[in-house]
């Protein structure tokens, strides 16, 4: 079975710097990795997804992640925040050989101030 | 034109009654879901269907049970609703059994008084 854990549950930064939100998996097989944001009262919108090939993937909104297999970890960056990325974000996984099942970690609120 | 549409958006009930939550998307896709979220935001898989059938049936009471007619639709159905049922529920689709990522709608919030 498959697990996320997302390091932080709250993310406070100021409009401008750069930010880094933590995801780390479990899975005893090989897996696909996903960023989602929530933007308040909102479904969820797909960031960008690790399939296979190249460990830095790049998304909408000019946020990039980062695969490491030897360290189980799918972390998420954007050089510079805006206000409007005040979001909740969720880490999520699924392992090659199911039916696309999603786990999703708890989830990251980033708050990003003026 | 929206993707992935999910009716009521909000949806306030005693507890013993029993409702249901639409969900129709407009892509295309074969796979459809059923996801609850909870008051800490954590959201859990409760159901998919691919091509109208029953895939995925994770360990949620028999008092939930999906239906769909087509593969563009999915209905949530709920029996003798209890105080624990208050989530938000989001229906979402994707294009198949592979890992493309889902369409999200855009919820149900689910309130029981």
């Amino acid at each position: 079975a498959q697990s996320v854990t997302q390091l932080d549950s709250q993310v406070p930064v100021f409009e401008e710097a750069p930010v880094e939100l933590r995801c780390n998996y479990s899975s005893s097989v090989s897996v696909y990795l996903f960023w989602y944001v929530q933007y308040p009262n909102q479904g969820l919108q797909l960031l960008l997804k690790y399939l296979s090939g190249s460990t830095l993937v790049k998304g909408i909104n000019g946020f990039e992640a980062e695969f490491n297999k030897s360290q189980t970890s799918f972390h998420l960056r954007k050089p510079s925040v805006h206000i409007s990325d005040t979001a909740e974000y969720f880490c999520a996984v699924s392992d090659m050989g199911g039916y696309n099942k999603l786990i999703f970690g708890a989830g990251t609120r980033l708050a990003v101030h003026p | 034109d929206t993707a992935v549409s999910q009716t009521p958006k909000y949806l306030v009930t005693q507890m013993g009654n029993d409702k249901s939550i639409k969900c129709e998307q407009n892509l295309g896709h074969d796979t459809m879901y059923w996801y609850k979220q909870d008051s800490k935001k954590f959201l859990k898989i409760m159901f998919s269907y691919n091509n109208k059938e029953l895939i995925i049936n994770e360990t949620v009471p028999n008092r939930f049970s999906p239906k769909s007619p087509d593969k563009a639709h999915l209905n949530l159905h709920i029996n003798s609703l209890e105080l624990g049922d208050s989530a938000v529920y989001f229906c979402a689709s994707s294009p198949g059994q592979r890992p493309y990522g889902y369409t999200f709608g855009s919820g149900t919030r689910l309130t029981v008084v």
